[in-house]
């Protein structure tokens, strides 16, 4: 596609739930990241792809978030045992090359998560 | 990581040129500087980026001076579409395994009639 598709675009999650937030990057994208906005702040890094390989992963707050990019395109962003503190956008980005100053990313529009 | 300070927000009217200033006084020698906008209910979408001196594009120019330690986003003739946070990033020089995006709080720009 065009540009990076995030499903679902809204989520409502009772807390304990599991859910699961897809991305699709643009085509041939080598590198995928996703980070966590809160409410009036700037995203955070979560975590980073190149190709299928997860080479960082350092921002993921606990061993409640697991991602995953098994082919090396779409990629799933999986909470488990949602808590209130989870409720955030959920941003996904690619670009087209991997390695260092390489800062033209294409983000989605993101998954707005809000846990009741 | 680099850190990078700049105003919470910022008003302007129709028609003007909108400067918003960023410091990151302890940027490393090989981080690039990268500005992002952001509209409500979107992801952030990459403006403009440079190393040294200026840089001009079709949105904005990007002004740096020689010590790199502070940059200057310039917008020339602001429109009401303009309203959006606006983010100052630099890297945080890690090789090989891709980057850290560090966005902080950004500048809310508001454009008036």
């Amino acid at each position: 596609g065009a540009g990076v598709s995030q499903s679902p675009r809204y989520k409502v999650a009772k807390r304990g739930q599991d859910v699961a937030l897809r991305c699709d990057p643009i085509s041939g994208h080598v590198s995928l990241f996703w980070y966590q906005q809160a409410l009036g702040q700037g995203p955070e890094f979560l975590t980073y792809f190149q190709n299928e390989a997860q080479l960082d992963k350092s921002g993921l707050p606990s061993d409640r978030f697991f991602a995953e990019r098994p082919e090396g395109s779409v990629s799933t962003l999986k909470i488990q045992r949602t808590q209130q503190e989870d409720s955030a956008v959920y941003l996904c980005a690619s670009s087209s090359v991997p390695g260092p100053n390489n800062y033209g990313y294409t983000f989605g529009s993101g998954t707005r998560l809000t846990v009741v | 990581l680099a850190k990078t300070t700049q105003p919470i927000s910022m008003d302007s009217y129709e028609g003007q040129e909108v400067n918003i200033t960023c410091s990151h006084n302890n940027i490393a020698t090989n981080d690039y500087i990268t500005w992002y906008q952001q509209f409500p209910s979107q992801g952030p979408r990459f403006i403009i980026q440079g190393y040294k001196t200026k840089v001009t594009n079709e949105v904005a120019s990007l002004f740096i001076p020689a010590d790199r330690k502070s940059s200057t986003l310039s917008l020339p003739r602001v429109s009401l579409s303009d309203t959006a946070v606006y983010y100052c990033l630099v890297g945080d020089g890690v090789t090989g395994g891709g980057n850290k995006l560090t966005f902080g709080t950004g500048t809310q720009l508001k454009v008036e009639l």
